[in-house]
C-alpha cells in the first residue's frame, strides 16, 4: 500500500533547464509534505517543505506547488545545475506531529542534470 | 554540532544469520526513527523511538526490533536474516515538537548486505 508515489524513477535535464519532480498521494489525513535530496553514500537532507493550507512555496531556485484536489504535489528546480544530480524522495506527515519520524515516504526519483 | 553516526557503514552477512546496526543521535535529539531503503521502495518506517520506549512501528516482521538507550543512542536488530533484507538502513534523530515543520536529520546509512 504505497500512499505516497513517485512514478517516474528517473529524470534526466539539460543544465539551465526546469526540473520538474512529480509525487502523488492518496491519503487525504496528510497535511504537511516534504522534499528530500539524497546523494549516494549519504543520508537524505531536507530540501523544502508545504503546508496543506498553502499551494505554493518557494526557496531559491526550489519551488513546491501542492494541489490537494489532485492529490498531487510537484518540485520545480529553476535554472537546474549539475550539481542537482541526486535523488529526491517525496514524503508525507500527518498529525499527531510529535510522534517523531513517522515520515511516509515516495520511491525517489533520480535527477541527472547534464551539463 | 555532530550529525548523526551510523555504525557500521558496510555489513555483509549471510542468510540465517543476525545484525546489529547502531545509532548516535544528533546531541539533545531524543527521538530516533529508522528506516529501510530499497530500490523501487523508497524508504519504508521501521520504528520509532522516543526516551527509550518505541512510539511507532510500520509494517515489518517481528524480526526487526530496537531500542533505545538512556542517551538516546539507538540499536536495530534483524533476526533470522533473509536475502531480501539487504538494503541500506537508514537513522534519523529530531527534536521532539508539536509542529509538522519540525526537520528530520538522517545519518550516512548502513549498507547491509545479506548473501
Amino acid at each position: 500500500d504505497q500512499q505516497v508515489k513517485q512514478n517516474s524513477p528517473s529524470l534526466s535535464v539539460q543544465e539551465g533547464r526546469i526540473s520538474i519532480l512529480n509525487c502523488d498521494y492518496t491519503n487525504s489525513m496528510f497535511d504537511y509534505f516534504l522534499w528530500y535530496k539524497k546523494y549516494p553514500a549519504e543520508g537524505p537532507t531536507f530540501l523544502i517543505s508545504i503546508s496543506s493550507i498553502k499551494d505554493k512555496n518557494e526557496d531559491g531556485r526550489f519551488t513546491v506547488f501542492l494541489n490537494k484536489s489532485a492529490k498531487h504535489l510537484s518540485l520545480h528546480i529553476v535554472p537546474s545545475q549539475p550539481g542537482d544530480s541526486a535523488v529526491y524522495f517525496c514524503a508525507a506527515r500527518r498529525k499527531p506531529y510529535n510522534q517523531g519520524g513517522k515520515l511516509i515516504f515516495g520511491q525517489g526519483t533520480e535527477l541527472s542534470v547534464k551539463p | 554540532k555532530a550529525g548523526v553516526t551510523q555504525t557500521p557503514r558496510y555489513l555483509i552477512k549471510t542468510r540465517g544469520q543476525q545484525v546489529t546496526l547502531s545509532c548516535s543521535p544528533i546531541s539533545g535529539h531524543r527521538s530516533v526513527s529508522w528506516y529501510q531503503q530499497t530500490p523501487g521502495q523508497g524508504l519504508q518506517f521501521l520504528f520509532e523511538y522516543f526516551s527509550e520506549t518505541q512510539r511507532n512501528k510500520g509494517n515489518f516482521p517481528g524480526r526487526f526490533s530496537g531500542r533505545q538507550f538512556s542517551n538516546s543512542r539507538s540499536e536495530m536488530n534483524v533476526s533470522t536474516l533473509e536475502l531480501g533484507d539487504s538494503a541500506l538502513y537508514l537513522c534519523a534523530s529530531s527534536l521532539e515538537q508539536d509542529r509538522p515543520s519540525y526537520e528530520q536529520y538522517f545519518g550516512p546509512g548502513t549498507r547491509l548486505t545479506v548473501t
